[in-house]
């Protein structure tokens, strides 16, 4: 079982602040990374799936960045908006496609 | 109409029940999944199939079964349900190897053992 973790747990941003936050997985056997973006009472939803080692993935003002040799990915907001309010979680993929989750990060914007 | 569907949406239960969750999909993808979401948690893998005659155990598949009766239905039970079992249960679906395996979530299951 791999061990993907996700920091911080939580956090509360003013309108307009910029973000971000990280997921650390295991760098051996890696296939694919996968982002999350889960509202309240909403099914999770696909944000971005990376493979490359120095990939960067942008829509909107979401982007991330992969780091496969340290095993490690960040997930900015530019200018945080109160609709951003959601939790990210973060899935490593080694293969099969079984992904493997992190606990998320929990992020608050306040208006 | 969402293409990926959970039944019920909520359930309360007692204690020794047994439970159905269903889950129904019209992607038309051919693997589907059923996790279990605790806080601080995350998801975690309880029971994946790749297609109708493939079923595999994930991460905690203790004290569940699942049933995979088409393509597009995958049935997730608790024989005797307990009070750990209470917990948020997703089911997710994807087609092979297709964008890296990118899954798709249905709207999730509160399931409350009492």
């Amino acid at each position: 079982i791999l061990n993907v973790e996700q920091s911080p747990q939580s956090l509360h941003v003013q309108e307009g602040d910029s973000t971000n936050f990280t997921c650390s997985f295991p760098s051996s056997n890696f296939y694919a990374l996968h982002w999350y973006r889960w509202e309240t009472a909403k099914s999770p939803e696909a944000l971005f799936v990376m493979t490359l080692n120095g990939d960067e993935k942008k829509k909107g003002r979401i982007s991330a960045t992969l780091n496969t040799k340290e095993g490690y990915s960040y997930l900015y907001i530019k200018g945080s908006q109160p609709e951003d309010s959601a939790t990210y979680l973060c899935a490593s993929q080694s293969n099969g496609n079984k992904l493997v989750f992190g606990a998320g990060t929990i992020l608050r914007v306040k208006s | 109409d969402a293409d990926v569907t959970q039944t019920p949406r909520n359930r309360i239960t007692k204690t020794g029940k047994r439970i159905m969750l269903e889950c129904s999909q019209t992607k038309g993808h051919d693997r589907m999944y059923w996790y279990r979401q605790d806080p601080g948690l995350g998801l975690r893998l309880i029971y994946y199939s790749f297609d109708v005659k493939d079923i595999n155990k994930g991460e905690i598949s203790d004290g569940y079964s699942v049933s995979r009766q088409a393509q597009a239905k995958f049935s997730l039970s608790l024989e005797s349900a307990i009070p750990n079992q209470t917990a948020l249960y997703f089911c997710a679906t994807s087609q092979g190897d297709r964008d890296h395996g990118e899954q798709f979530f249905g709207p999730g299951t509160r399931l409350t053992v009492l």
